[in-house]
């Protein structure tokens, strides 16, 4: 059975890096073809996608927010883990991570809301 | 930048109609299109991939088609249970996901 969980600070300061961790279970990171992605999702609105890292350590960013993004993962720990520099009200939302297949995505934690406020 | 056009953004229906939903890209995905339900306060549930292939468990109501950068997903019969938002999600490319179409039962 795979499932993931995301962790982090609810409450984040403007200017502020925020940290997520994504912990898995179910599959191992090192699988090949395995990738875990994160997407964000602002209340009310559309859902965007951030960040994906590969089985290989292959990563991929969104293009309008690669300068402040970073994704890495300790296998061992079965953690992913995302930054996001710079945090500013527009930022706050619903993160998710999520288990990237050949199915795109068919597994989903269950979201953790990061609100940017001073 | 693969640009995802989701249209409509609501829609209102009766149980027992058929409801289509579309999604159009800029550049072709070569059917790598997946479509999303996602109720209110829940993560999406995947429901159709590559374009046309239903996901396990997934009532078989739902279908998805298209190709290249048109693609639909249709719910054949609509239940109560399929108020929700809808969201198209492209994997061509990177990642990009529609607007959303949120579903209303009449």
């Amino acid at each position: 059975q795979i499932t993931l969980k995301e962790s982090g600070p609810t409450l984040v300061k403007p200017t502020q890096t925020l940290t997520l961790t994504c912990t898995v279970s179910g599959f191992s990171l090192s699988s090949s073809g395995v990738g875990v992605g994160w997407i964000r999702q602002p209340p009310g609105k559309a859902l965007e996608w951030l960040a994906l890292i590969y089985w290989d350590d292959d990563k991929r960013y969104s293009p309008s927010l690669k300068s402040r993004l970073s994704i890495t993962k300790d296998t061992s720990e079965n953690q992913v883990v995302l930054t996001m520099t710079n945090m500013d009200p527009v930022d706050t939302a619903t993160y998710y991570c999520a288990y990237r297949g050949v199915k795109a995505y068919p597994y989903w934690g269950q979201g953790t809301l990061v609100t940017v406020s001073s | 930048d693969i640009q995802m056009t989701q249209s409509p953004s609501t829609l209102s229906a009766s149980v027992g109609d058929r409801v289509t939903i579309t999604c159009r890209a800029n550049y072709s995905l070569n059917s790598y299109l997946a479509w999303y339900q996602q109720k209110p306060g829940k993560a999406p549930k995947l429901l159709i991939y590559k374009a046309s292939k239903l996901e396990s468990g997934v009532p078989s109501r739902f279908s998805g088609s298209g190709s290249g950068t048109e693609f639909t997903l249709t719910i054949s019969s609509l239940h109560p249970d399929d108020s929700a938002t809808y969201h198209c999600h492209q994997y061509s490319s990177y990642s990009t996901f529609g607007q959303g179409t949120k579903v209303e039962i009449k």
